[in-house]
């Protein structure tokens, strides 16, 4: 069955790093995107970054760009997200996510068909 | 960037009741838009695709339509394990602010 695994999350001072990742098994991981989606304690989701199942190309939020990067080994089926200069609004649960699939347009833009399977979330603490 | 705006932020309702959710998108975003359950402690679950695609092994209760702009979600018969937070996501990115399903 398909399954990813978040791990790497723990509690980092302000202005610090964290590199989390994502272990998936069950599927042909390299014809996959991942996601990266936070949720601040008591809040919404928010969509952090992504992936292409290839590598090629990768995109982040405007909160996160800069600061973090995603990277992918399709050798060990494994997701990164490489966190620095971290802020306390970093705070959250981060899961990770298969892309299901999607479009493109003539102007190769990517339109997804939503996000199939979740890991559990790895808490993520930024305080002093 | 895209702003989605969802309504309403939380509403209560009787198991049986029929619900309805709405979101908007601040430009047009044809049908590329995906509504998810999510429970407390609990990843998100991918419920509809594409604006009205029924996800495989979600309930025919659940439905969504729209395009564009301005999409519907809607709960036929509420049942007991329903009772969650629901989201809409416009392509891959933004999220709305999630409407929380809770018992009158």
């Amino acid at each position: 069955q398909v399954q990813l695994v978040e791990s790497g999350g723990g509690v980092v001072q302000p202005g610090r790093s964290l590199r989390l990742s994502c272990a998936a098994s069950g599927f042909t991981f390299s014809n996959f995107g991942i996601h990266w989606v936070r949720q601040a304690p008591g809040k919404g989701l928010e969509w952090v970054s992504i992936v292409w199942f290839d590598g090629s190309r990768r995109y982040y939020a405007d909160s996160v760009k800069g600061r973090f990067t995603v990277s992918r080994d399709n050798s060990r089926n494994t997701v990164f997200l490489q966190m620095n200069s971290l802020r306390a609004e970093d705070t959250g649960v981060y899961y990770c996510a298969r892309d299901s699939g999607g479009d493109y347009d003539s102007s190769n833009n990517y339109y997804s068909l939503g996000s199939d399977y979740w890991g559990q979330g790895t808490l993520v603490t930024v305080s002093s | 960037d895209i702003q989605m705006t969802q309504s309403p932020s939380s509403l209560s309702a009787s198991v049986g009741d029929r619900v309805t959710i709405t979101c908007r998108a601040s430009q047009n975003i044809g049908k590329y838009l995906n509504w998810y359950q999510q429970k407390p402690g609990k990843a998100p679950r991918l419920l509809i695709f594409a604006a009205s695609t029924l996800q495989i092994g979600v309930p025919s209760r659940f439905s969504g339509s729209g395009s564009g702009t301005d999409f519907t979600f809607t709960i036929s018969s509420l049942q007991p394990e329903d009772f969650a937070t629901y989201y809409c996501q416009q392509n891959y990115r933004t999220f709305g602010q999630g409407t929380k399903v809770d018992i009158k």
